[in-house]
């Protein structure tokens, strides 16, 4: 069966510090894979997307993706954290065919001033 | 603006009592999801829709009910049979697979 794993429940980085959140899945072809962003409370706002071409995804809020195919990851990046990136990210992937995302356990972030 | 708007914020249930909670976007989206989430298990699949008059069960419908009678409108019924409905719900649309889900802001259920 297909899964999304993110090995990391909780991150704290310090602010201006480099970010990378881990995303790993299990699926036979390439999927299509998303992060999402969720701040307490509310609902998840995409950050970015993968389905084809450029490995290296450009997001909102500063944000890039990665794809590497051999490593069957999608790992989340940001150079310089801000305090307001505190908040949880989801990982996704949509297996082409099922019209459904299948989200990972999430990483929560803490961000030090 | 367009997007989803999910009510109420938060709702009370007393055991043994059906709720409704609502999902209404104006997006022109096709495709419409129900999610729940609890602490550290993400979040899982409970009913979706892809077109009107027709859904289908995710990976946790026991309990849930569902219609889909119009384009805008996907309301989830957690039944009295749903063993513990205490959670966070989350109502997302997309118009294809590929562009990815806009969300509503959520709905937190608690049984009192």
């Amino acid at each position: 069966a297909q899964s999304v794993t993110q090995p990391d429940i909780h991150i704290t980085v310090s602010e201006g510090a480099s970010l990378e959140l881990r995303c790993n899945y299990s699926y036979g072809a390439t999927p299509y894979l998303f992060w999402y962003v969720q701040s307490p409370g509310q609902g998840l706002q995409l950050l970015l997307k993968y389905f084809s071409g450029d490995t290296l995804v450009q997001g909102i809020k500063g944000f890039e993706a990665e794809f590497k195919r051999s490593q069957s990851s999608f790992n989340l990046r940001k150079p310089s954290v801000h305090w307001s990136d505190a908040a949880e990210y989801f990982c996704a992937v949509e297996t082409s065919g099922t019209y459904k995302y299948i989200f990972g356990t999430g990483t929560r972030l803490k961000v030090l001033a | 603006d367009g997007g989803i708007t999910q009510s109420p914020k938060y709702l009370f249930r007393k055991e043994g009592q059906n709720v409704t909670l609502s999902c209404e976007q104006n997006l022109n989206h096709d495709a419409m999801y129900w999610y729940r989430q609890d602490p550290g298990q993400g979040l899982r699949l409970i009913y979706y829709s892809q077109i009107v008059n027709d859904f289908q069960k995710g990976d946790i419908a026991e309990g849930y009910s569902v219609s889909r009678e119009k384009k805008e409108s996907f309301p989830l019924t957690v039944t009295s049979a749903q063993k513990n409905p205490t959670a966070f719900y989350l109502c997302a649309s997309t118009r294809g697979i590929r562009y990815g889900y806009t969300f509503g802001s959520g709905t937190r259920l608690t049984v009192v």
